[in-house]
């Protein structure tokens, strides 16, 4: 059975900071999304990735296949960036397993 | 211009009513999901449906049912209202199963 593993459930930092977020699986993908969970409950896709490494802005995601592998890492965090961060894995036959997703909290 | 809206934003009903949530998208996707997400904030899919064809079918009750009209709406009906249903629903849709989504803003569900 496939999960996937999210790492920390909770995570607090200071204005600033290098941030990273883990996700790992077990079952081979086809695809690995980061999705932002807004305070106010809004879901914005940040990336979808196969393979390699991604970069928007501040945010870098990155997927290691033979590894199972994926980091979310945000560079000189800001309190805005404070939200749910959630990874998706999914599979070469359209299925969608979610992580818990981590809190994060940026303080000024 | 919203690229996935949802109808209505909220929703307060009694226990054992039947209630419709409506989506749209104007993005031109086959795609297209729904999602609940607890009081916990865990979001787990329900369904998805590729060219209104249904793909993904979790265990959700058989009260909740998904009716897919044209590619460009997914609706949710759901018959027999439970406390339990009380949660946030999200429809979102992708290009192709697997790709980017695109959520809607979540419809506030309250069964009293």
């Amino acid at each position: 059975k496939n999960e996937v593993e999210q790492s920390p459930q909770n995570l607090t930092a200071q204005e600033g900071e290098f941030i990273t977020i883990n996700c790992s699986y077990s079952v081979g993908i086809s695809a690995l999304h980061w999705l932002q969970q807004h305070p106010g409950g809004g879901i914005v896709s940040l990336f979808m990735l196969s393979s390699g490494k991604k970069k928007h802005g501040r945010l870098i995601a990155t997927i290691n296949i033979q590894e199972k592998h994926s980091s979310l890492h945000i560079t000189a965090s800001h309190p805005r960036d404070s939200a749910v961060y959630i990874c998706v894995y999914g599979g070469s036959q359209g299925n969608l397993i979610f992580g818990k997703g981590t809190k994060l909290s940026v303080k000024p | 211009d919203t690229a996935v809206s949802q109808t209505p934003k909220y929703l307060v009903t009694q226990m054992g009513n039947d209630k419709s949530i409506k989506c749209e998208q104007n993005l031109g996707h086959d795609t297209m999901y729904w999602y609940k997400q607890d009081s916990k904030k865990f979001l787990k899919i329900m369904f998805s449906y590729n060219n209104k064809e249904l793909i993904i079918n979790e265990t959700v009750p058989n009260r909740f049912s998904p009716k897919s009209p044209d590619k460009a709406h997914l609706n949710l009906h759901i018959n027999s209202l439970e406390l339990g249903d009380s949660a946030v629903y999200f429809c979102a849709s992708s290009q192709m199963p697997v790709n980017e989504q695109f959520f809607g803003p979540g419809t506030r569900l309250t069964v009293l």
